[in-house]
Order: structure tokens, then sequence, then C-alpha cells
């Protein structure tokens, strides 16, 4: 099964406060990168897909950048909000000895104190 | 609006039951998806089906089964095989699906099963 991690596992931040967490996957047959967002109670929400080596996306305060020859990606947040918290999942999109070619990480759960 | 539909929100099973989960998307997609997530755990994939009347097992398809007759639905049964079923289930969709596939995935808003 494909070892994708997310650190830290959860993050307290103060309002105002930026922050940023990391997504490490194996760099082998990378085909693309998703980040998610998950509130309590929503269902997920894409926030950007990336596939090139040194790709750097922008959604408002948030942003990421990806590593494919490393094999991670890093997610900011500038400025963080209340609303901001939720849970940020990371997907590589790749394929391994098992055919596997989408996985979850564990998340990230981030709690932004107002 | 397009989106996903599961239903019920809420299920309760009695020991020795199937029971099927519903997933209905209207955004004309190919690809649909089911996950498990446990407490404390992220989303694991059951079964995901890139193309109708085709599907491939995921990293937790034991005790599952899934259809996909028609592109819009792709209902997921639980049945008696699965030991541990109590969780919560997530149904997605994306445009495409398959390797290289860059189409982020759309989600429903769940089906929590709990064991009487």
């Amino acid at each position: 099964i494909l070892n994708v991690e997310q650190s830290p596992q959860s993050l307290h931040v103060q309002e105002g406060d930026s922050t940023n967490f990391t997504c490490s996957f194996p760099s082998s047959n990378f085909y693309a990168l998703h980040w998610y967002r998950w509130e309590t109670a929503k269902s997920p929400e894409a926030l950007f897909v990336m596939t090139l080596n040194g790709d750097e996306k922008k959604k408002g305060r948030i942003s990421a950048t990806l590593n494919t020859k490393e094999g991670y990606s890093y997610l900011y947040i500038k400025g963080s909000q209340p609303e901001d918290s939720a849970t940020y999942l990371c997907a590589p999109d790749r394929v391994d000895n098992y055919g596997q070619n989408f996985v979850f990480g564990p998340g990230t759960r981030l709690s932004v104190l107002p | 609006d397009g989106g996903i539909t599961q239903s019920p929100k809420y299920l309760f099973r009695k020991e020795g039951q199937n029971v099927t989960l519903s997933c209905e998307q209207n955004l004309n997609h190919d690809a649909m998806y089911w996950y498990r997530q446990d407490p404390g755990q992220g989303l694991r994939l059951i079964y995901y089906s890139q193309i109708v009347n085709d599907f491939q097992k995921g990293d937790i398809a034991e005790g599952y089964s899934v259809s996909r007759e028609k592109k819009e639905s792709f209902p997921l049964t639980v049945t008696s095989a699965q030991k541990n079923p109590t969780a919560f289930y997530l149904c997605a969709s994306s445009a495409t699906g398959g390797i290289g596939n860059n189409q982020p995935q759309h989600f429903g808003d769940g089906t929590r099963l709990s064991i009487l």
C-alpha cells in the first residue's frame, strides 16, 4: 500500500498566524498531487491539483508547492482565520507495483483559535 | 445544482445483514469512488469505477461489493462478511479516472453506518 505521510498530525495556531504543513510520498511514477480541505460536518473540498515539479498554486491566502523529485508538497496558509479550521488532506496520483493510483494521506488537522 | 447525493445519512445494521449505501451523481462524471473513514484515520479506498460496467478493488475491498450499471449511480453493499462495518462512508466522483488523473474528486456528504 502506498505510503503517504502528512505532518504534523494536528496543530493549533492563533488567528493571524501563518502556518504550513507537509505531505510526503514516494517520488517514483508520479502523475499529480491533490490537496483537499475537509471541514467538520461538510464533505471534502478540492483545493489544488499539481502536476509539475516546482509547481506553485495559490487560492486566496492558501498556497502550495510541489517537489516531485524528492516527493513532497507544502501547504501554506497566510494569516490564518478561524474559518480555515479543517483537516487538510493530500493525495498523490501514481502507480506502484500493485496498480494503485490514488491514496489519501492521513491529514493534518488545523485549529485556528480566535 | 450538480452534485453527489448519498443516502441515507445514518444507517443501522443488525449483525449478519447486508446493507446497501446509495450514491448518485448528476455531474456526468465517468469515475466514481467509495471510501471508508474510521476514527483517527484517513480515507481508505474500498472500490472505484472508471467507467460504466467496470470497477476495481481498492485497498480494503473485502466484505464489500459494488455495481456500476448506470453512469450516475454507484451503490455500495456492505455484506455480512465485513466484520467491522461501523464507519463513515464517503462517495466521490471525478470527470475522468485512472492513471494520470488530474481531475479533482467531488464528494458527497457521507453515510454513517453503525451496527446494532
